[in-house]
């Protein structure tokens, strides 16, 4: 499974865009860029996958460059709610399911 | 659907005794995962399960440490003997397997966890 590494913390100010932006420079062809999302005292939630370009969901959005070696998650317009650990992953299309989380980007929204 | 459930949510127990944690996964899918989360060691995955069949245990921590699936809306985790450096959040999750090629099986829905405080 290829290595991820994204920040461990970021804060921000309600009603702000919020990027939090994962390197994976080791994702292979058939890796797909997958993001969760853990509320305290919850379990983590799925909440965004893609594999290039451009992916847009209710929640937030994903941008992945043509290398694919980076993927940035946006969450427009961020409030209190926010607040939580994000965890960016890649995983193959097929094959192994089992999922390394690491250790998450924790996104502390600020009133 | 009532989501993944998982029993019990809060366990305190001594050192010693055995701990049998329990999960109900989504009806339907056909993955079953345990996971153990602690500050140190962030979220760790113990084991999964396809079709009711272990196929990964090489994430569980040593021989006190089990998994059962005996159908597919049950599955078990056991401590025996549970040891103080065992209390984690414990937490199963369940995924479907997706038949177009579009999508991969990746979207796993957790159950609440099990808070497990080992005295």
């Amino acid at each position: 499974l290829a290595k991820t590494t994204q920040p461990i913390s970021m804060d921000s100010y309600e009603g702000q865009e919020v990027n939090i932006t994962c390197s994976h420079n080791n994702i292979a062809t058939n890796d797909y860029i997958t993001w969760y999302q853990q509320f305290p005292s919850q379990g983590p939630r799925f909440i965004i996958q893609g594999y290039k370009t451009k992916v847009t969901n209710e929640v937030a959005s994903l941008f992945i460059p043509a290398d694919r070696k980076s993927s940035t998650l946006s969450l427009p317009r961020v409030s209190l709610s926010d607040t939580a650990v994000y965890y960016c992953l890649v995983v193959p299309k097929t094959g192994a399911n089992n999922l390394f989380f690491g250790t998450g980007t924790r996104l502390t929204v600020i009133p | 659907d009532a989501g993944v459930i998982q029993s019990p949510r809060h366990e305190v127990t001594e050192m010693g005794q055995e701990v049998t944690l329990r999960c109900k996964p989504i009806s339907g899918h056909d993955y079953l995962f345990w996971y153990r989360q602690t500050m140190m060691r962030g979220l760790e995955l113990l084991i999964y399960f396809n079709n009711n069949v272990p196929i990964d245990d090489s994430g569980m921590p040593e021989d006190r440490f089990s998994a059962k699936m005996p159908n597919a809306s049950f599955s078990t985790l056991k401590i025996q003997p549970s040891e103080p450096r065992d209390s984690a959040v414990y937490f199963c999750a369940s995924s479907p397997t997706y038949s177009t090629p579009l999508l991969s099986s990746y979207e796993q829905y957790f159950g609440p966890g099990t808070r497990l405080t080992v005295t």
